[in-house]
């Protein structure tokens, strides 16, 4: 069974440029996540789709982030413009119960650093 | 509030030495999920605890989930230079679907 695919592993920035990125989750998975994880921390939810509708997006910095998953298979996540506090590892995961109590299968992550 | 609180931070040991590592809250948690990042990895799922007083194995990795359902550990025996990484606990409250992550204790191998 193929994983989470993300891209790009990696992006480097300049602050006030714009970057997006892909997530594909396991097949048949309903419920994909982005998470921002800064280095030396817990992984921080950004935003939660179920299908293609958005559960929980309150962490979500909306002047500057922005996802969709319009299909309710793969999904985006867009920052712009960047900020230098923005370099991160950009997580995405996915799971197969709708009741949201099982395990997260996470992708290798996009690292970006915003210089 | 609604977060977790995990200890220690760093874990230094020798090899053949055990590990443990605590995640606190100070509210009742329906669940507790435990996962390992290796070094520049992702998280991978260990395990989930649900019922009060659960104790699961896999090998030399032990998780508990207090009486209380307030905490829980994750003690490894003997470690192994394969067990180098930070080890996360996760909750996720009943009122809704948010899993909120502790801190992570990173395990270092003294070499």
């Amino acid at each position: 069974e193929a994983g989470v695919a993300q891209s790009p592993r990696y992006k480097i920035i300049e602050k006030r440029q714009s970057v997006a990125f892909w997530c594909n989750p396991i097949s048949g998975h309903a419920t994909l996540y982005w998470y921002q994880q800064i280095l030396g921390q817990g992984p921080k939810l950004l935003i939660q789709f179920q299908n293609n509708g958005v559960v929980d997006d309150s962490q979500l910095p909306k002047d500057r982030f922005s996802a969709e998953r319009l299909k309710g298979v793969d999904s985006t996540l867009k920052i712009q413009p960047a900020k230098l506090e923005d370099s991160a590892v950009y997580l995405c995961a996915s799971s197969l119960e709708r009741e949201n109590t099982g395990e997260l299968f996470f992708g290798e992550g996009s690292r970006l650093t915003v210089l | 509030g609604q977060q977790v609180m995990q200890i220690p931070q760093y874990q230094h040991v020798q090899e053949g030495e055990d590990f443990t590592t605590y995640c606190n809250s100070s509210t009742t948690l329906s669940n507790i999920q435990w996962y390992k990042q290796r070094p520049g990895g992702h998280p991978v799922f260990l395990i989930q605890l649900v019922k009060s007083g659960e104790v699961k194995k896999q090998k030399r990795l032990t998780f508990q989930f207090g009486e209380a359902k307030k905490n829980s550990s994750l003690h490894i025996t003997a470690t192994q230079t394969t067990d180098v990484g930070t080890y996360f606990c996760a909750r996720r409250p009943s009122s809704n679907y948010q899993l909120i992550w502790g801190a992570g204790t990173k395990l270092i191998i003294k070499p």
